[in-house]
């Protein structure tokens, strides 16, 4: 079954560095996502992307943040200058659209990004 | 997106099945209720979903009552590999791109 790949599983980044996370949705998919986890807590959403543009973003994504698909295949989401609070899981996830927009996402694994 | 009511945990036995509700007893026509769930340190897995009819597949049943205000998730013969986070969500299909906004849900344990 096709899944969404996140690379890589685990980041470790000194404060105020910059740092990518990559991932590859399922291929046929039209709609891609970031969320993120903070330990303990709940997944929260950051950013939605279809047709090479953002379509929605949450207040948590703000100008620190950016997402492109530089090819046909990755999405990838940068954090520049990280600070501390950036620690989390962070997930990437695509869907189809379909009869009724109904289509559910599917997630990847995450990286875990820690800020050091 | 209608809000949802799941109790913090539940446990189960193994092999047993595992029901777990969900209300959302302010739900609006269009919206589908979906299930997902977290096993620890990997990602948000989706399960099933469903309108208004009782809907199965590989992984559970999802039964919706007839007023639609609350559901049930089954697992049928739930295993230790069963045992997460598991979130029900009612959101509007828009045709595309919708955020999932998740909650607290219910954690399962299963049992040996």
């Amino acid at each position: 079954e096709p899944e969404v790949t996140q690379t890589p599983s685990h980041q470790v980044t000194q404060m105020g560095q910059e740092v990518i996370l990559r991932c590859v949705p399922i291929s046929n998919h039209l709609y891609f996502y970031w969320y993120r986890q903070i330990l303990g807590q709940k997944v929260e959403f950051l950013v939605s992307f279809y047709n090479n543009e953002i379509s929605e973003k949450s207040e948590i994504f703000d100008d620190q943040f950016s997402v492109e698909r530089p090819d046909g295949s990755n999405f990838t989401l940068k954090i520049r200058s990280t600070k501390l609070e950036d620690s989390a899981m962070y997930f990437c996830a695509s869907s189809n659209t379909g009869p009724g927009g109904n289509q559910p996402q599917h997630f990847g694994d995450g990286t875990r990004l820690s800020i050091l | 997106d209608a809000k949802t009511t799941q109790p913090p945990s539940m446990d189960c036995a193994e092999g047993r099945a595992a029901n777990l509700p969900c209300n959302h007893s302010t739900i609006s026509g269009n919206e589908y209720v979906y299930w997902y769930r977290q096993i620890h340190s990997q990602g948000p897995q989706y399960i099933i979903h469903g309108l208004k009819n009782n809907e199965t597949n590989e992984m559970a049943s999802l039964i919706i009552t007839e007023d639609r205000k609350s559901s049930t998730l089954i697992l049928p013969h739930a295993t230790l590999r069963d045992t997460a986070v598991y979130y029900c969500i009612v959101r509007v299909p828009s045709g595309g791109y919708q955020k999932v906004t998740f909650g607290t849900g219910t954690k399962l344990q299963v049992i040996p």
